[in-house]
């Protein structure tokens, strides 16, 4: 069965330090990747997504991911964190075919210190 | 552009009462997703349509939940009657037919005493 594990809970970083969040995923074939943040009482906003082709992708604020298949990871970075950033932030795969179904990973919320 | 609509954005009720969250999609937006987030965790896929046709409700707990969209358009999720285990957020999302790409409604936060 699909699945996506973000192993970190909760991550504090300095304003100005990098950052990278951790996402795993369980998927038989070629997967769609996203990632979303959710800022306190609002929805979800996609950063970023892969599909195919380069496996670094660029994304809104900022940050990049970088879809390794060997790994099955889908880690999202970002060079220098904004106080701004500070929210939850959800990696889903899209199950190939069917209904464009989501799977989304429990999140990792992110905590930034002045 | 506007974005996904949804209303109420708080709802506190008592257990065993009844309650429905609206969603209005992105105009053009063929499909249209419910999703439940429970505090702590991702959100999980309730319903979804296509027009005004169910492609997945898989995950929907049948004998209390219960969602439409009659015109294809704007949808209604009911639940009644409400148990503890549903307080969570209730988000709404659309997208266009066959794009992968889902755009998400502030959600509806409810609480059930």
């Amino acid at each position: 069965a699909q699945s996506v594990t973000q192993p970190d809970i909760h991550i504090t970083v300095s304003e100005g330090a990098s950052l990278e969040l951790r996402c795993n995923y369980s998927y038989g074939a070629t997967p769609y990747l996203f990632w979303y943040v959710q800022s306190p009482g609002q929805g979800l906003q996609l950063l970023l997504k892969y599909f195919s082709g380069d496996t670094l992708v660029q994304g809104i604020k900022g940050f990049e991911a970088e879809f390794k298949r060997s790994q099955s990871s889908f880690n999202l970075r970002k060079p220098s964190v904004h106080w701004s950033d500070a929210a939850e932030y959800f990696c889903a795969v899209g199950v190939s075919g069917g209904y464009n179904k989501l799977i989304f990973g429990a999140g990792t919320r992110l905590a930034v210190h002045p | 552009e506007a974005g996904v609509a949804q209303s109420p954005r708080y709802k506190i009720i008592e257990k065993r009462q009844s309650v429905a969250f609206w969603c209005n999609p992105i105009s053009g937006h063929a499909t249209l997703y419910w999703y439940q987030q429970i505090l702590g965790q991702g959100p999980k896929l309730l319903i979804q349509f296509q027009n005004n046709g169910v492609v997945d409700d898989s995950q929907l707990p049948k004998d209390r939940f219960s969602a439409e969209r009659l015109k294809g358009v704007d949808s209604t999720l009911k639940i009644q009657p409400a148990k503890l285990e549903d307080s969570a957020v209730y988000l709404c999302a659309s997208s266009f037919p066959g794009q992968r790409v889902q755009f998400f409604g502030p959600g509806t936060r409810l609480t059930v005493l």
